[in-house]
């Protein structure tokens, strides 16, 4: 079976441009999350979806960012403008409605200079 | 805000040797999550656990759920050098979908 797919793995911009990351969800999951990893902050949640509606995004740390989920076998993570403090790695996860195990994309490694 | 606690940072340990590590919080969790990150790559489940004083294991793994339900702890045994990597614990509380993560130990083996 797919695990969670993320796209692209690795992503260099220049400040101020604008950032798209992709996430496919493994099929049939409910609920999807997008984190953010740093050395100094550790695993950050910044959204997640139920269904495809967003139910909590209070760690979305800028009006910069913005997260949609248009299916349930897509949804984009979008920073305009980019800014270096953003340089991270970008995790999604899923998983389904009767069970509590997260599962992980491989991440997406964003360098902002 | 919710934490979860693990310490030390950094284990080093010695091929064939077993380690434990422990994950503590002063909240109540109902389900506990043990993951490991490997470099370049996103965490990994390993064990999941749902009810108080249950305990899992998953090959050389073994994890607990604390009986007060703000602990965990997973015990690796004969430790071998592809257990290098960052273990997480990750508590969920029900009432909502949230996992706390904690920051992770990072494990060492020397060959």
């Amino acid at each position: 079976d797919a695990g969670v797919i993320q796209s692209p793995r690795h992503e260099v911009t220049e400040m101020g441009q604008e950032v798209t990351l992709r996430c496919k969800p493994i099929s049939g999951h409910d609920y999807l999350f997008w984190y953010r990893q740093t050395m100094m902050r550790g695993l950050e949640l910044l959204i997640y979806f139920n269904n495809n509606v967003p139910i909590d995004d209070s760690g979305m740390p800028e009006d910069r960012f913005s997260a949609k989920m248009p299916n349930a076998s897509f949804s984009t993570l979008k920073i305009q403008p980019s800014e270096p403090r953003d340089s991270a790695v970008y995790f999604c996860a899923s998983r389904r409605l009767s069970y509590n195990e997260q599962f992980f994309g491989p991440g997406t490694r964003l360098t902002v200079l | 805000g919710q934490q979860l606690n693990q310490s030390p940072q950094s284990m080093f340990i010695q091929e064939g040797e077993d380690v434990s590590m422990n994950c503590t919080s002063s909240s109540i969790f109902n389900t506990w999550l043990w993951y490991k990150q490997e470099p370049g790559e996103g965490p990994v489940l390993l064990i999941a656990l749902y009810k108080a004083g249950e305990l899992t294991s998953n090959g050389r793994l073994t994890a607990q759920f604390g009986i007060t339900r703000k602990d965990s702890f997973l015990n690796i045994s004969a430790s071998i050098p592809s257990d290098v990597g960052i273990y997480f614990c990750a508590g969920l509380t029900g009432a909502n979908s949230k996992l706390t993560f904690g920051k992770g130990i990072t494990l060492s083996v020397r060959p």
